[in-house]
């Protein structure tokens, strides 16, 4: 079945930019929507957006202007740039599969989850 | 923001019948999804469009909604249900999670 795993650097600086991968496995990036979702330690979820197989994204609002999601198909990869970071992006990233409908969505599967930790 | 509202926490006796509720705006009009999340580990999909439940989910577990408020009830609850459960759902500008459930199993 399809599997997902993150990768990317664990410590990143304030004001640079975070930047995670998601690899693909099992099964073809293609027909399917690829989400980034965060947990604070010790808080809830936040969805931060999606992508497309054939490019097209969806970002949450509250982190539009600093979000970039990209999709890379012939590696069955999609990935997560988040700028100006600050303490306040210090959190679990999870990249999951996202079923999308006029009415509907859901996420299976996840990934394992990577601790990013924002600090100097 | 579409904002979900959940019971911070909940807490059912072994074997017995627990409703956890997700209300919202965006309920009225879209699909709710639910996650099961132990600790240290990535959520689990439990129900999707509302009501319905992937393979390898427990029958246990099943979910409704009315107005703007949709339900995850796990009938007969056991010691492995001890977890934090998730609502989801979107609507035209977003995609937003409920505030999480602690459930305790006594």
């Amino acid at each position: 079945q399809v599997q997902l795993q993150e990768s990317g650097p664990g410590l990143v600086k304030p004001s640079e930019t975070l930047s995670l991968t998601c690899t693909v496995s099992g099964g073809s990036i293609s027909s399917y929507y690829w989400s980034w979702i965060r947990q604070p330690p010790g808080k809830g979820l936040e969805w931060i957006g999606y992508i497309s197989s054939t490019g097209s994204t969806n970002y949450n609002p509250s982190l539009k202007s600093r979000v970039t999601i990209s999709v890379d198909t012939s590696t069955n990869q999609f990935s997560l740039k988040l700028s100006s970071v600050t303490a306040a992006d210090t959190a679990v990233y999870y990249c999951a599969r996202e079923r999308v409908g006029s009415l509907y969505n859901w996420f299976d599967p996840w990934g394992q989850g990577t601790l990013v930790t924002v600090s100097s | 923001s579409s904002e979900l509202t959940q019971d911070p926490a909940v807490s059912v006796a072994l074997g017995q019948t627990v409703r956890i509720t997700c209300q919202g705006d965006s309920l009225r009009g879209y699909y709710a999804s639910w996650y099961q999340q132990k600790p240290g580990q990535a959520p689990v999909l439990v129900i999707y469009s509302t009501i319905n439940r992937p393979s390898g989910i427990p029958d246990r577990f099943s979910g409704s909604s009315s107005g703007n408020t949709a339900s995850l009830t796990i009938t007969g609850a056991q010691a492995e249900d001890e977890a934090d459960y998730y609502c989801n759902s979107r609507d035209s500008s977003g995609n937003w999670f409920g505030g999480g459930t602690k459930l305790t199993v006594l």
